[in-house]
């Protein structure tokens, strides 16, 4: 089946660096890839969707200056947490669907990014 | 905008017994889709069944299936069985149709359900 990996699966940063977290799609192509973010015992909140090629469209509330995402390839998408802050920490999951297949098709989600800035 | 309401933070089910869960959802869309999802503690989202607005006929896959009321904007899941391996966060999520004009949206999730398997 459709797989989405993830990268990293974790990390630790210090306040006011950057980190950047990669989302593949390995065995099919994705135009389209959407990053979520889910605090602990929470939902998922859909930040933003990439889209490849063209620039991404961001959720009411999210800082599109704080959370930079490119997708510059059918295959990657990468979302980039800039300066970041403690209140940034945060589960973040990104998903994708296969170029060409219809909406009742499921969104194939990746493993997560558990951030803890310090 | 569309809202997705998961009235039940936690249910609690003796294994082997069924449990249902209940969502309930608020659009203006007549097409849509609407799923659930499974996250277990390593917080994989694992996709346990969908199901399509223009079909009146309910989803099942083994031991889950759910109970569509598009009138009343109702979307629950009931699961046979209960296993412990069914333990985990389960997510009602709508997401529009093409049709509708949205472009690729993504999920709207709802707060999810906390299930829980007493062995």
């Amino acid at each position: 089946g459709a797989v989405v990996s993830q990268h990293p699966s974790w990390v630790i940063c210090k306040s006011g660096t950057s980190v950047k977290i990669e989302c593949r799609s390995l065995d099919f192509q994705a135009t389209t890839m959407f990053w979520y973010r889910q605090f602990p015992k929470q939902s998922l909140m859909l930040m933003a969707t990439s889209n490849e090629g063209s620039k991404a469209t961001y959720e009411q509330g999210v800082e599109k200056d704080k959370f930079l995402i490119n997708h510059a390839s059918l295959t990657l998408s990468t979302l980039t947490v800039t300066s970041a802050h403690p209140e940034d920490s945060s589960f973040y999951i990104c998903s994708a669907t296969e170029a060409g297949v219809t909406y009742n098709s499921p969104l194939h989600f990746g493993n997560g990014t558990r951030l803890t800035v310090t | 905008a569309q809202t997705v309401t998961q009235s039940q933070p936690e249910m609690s089910v003796q294994e082997a017994e069924t449990v249902t869960l209940s969502c309930t959802y608020d659009t203006s869309e007549s097409d849509y889709y609407l799923f659930w999802y499974k996250q277990p503690p390593s917080r994989q989202m694992i996709l346990v069944i969908r199901q399509e607005a223009y079909k009146q006929q309910n989803a099942t896959e083994n031991r889950f299936s759910v109970n569509f009321q598009k009138a009343a904007k109702s979307f629950s899941l009931k699961i046979s069985d209960s296993q412990l391996g069914d333990a985990a966060m389960y997510f009602c999520a709508y997401r529009s149709s093409m049709y509708s004009g949205g472009g690729a949206d993504g999920l709207t999730f709802g707060k999810g359900t906390h299930l829980i398997i007493q062995p």
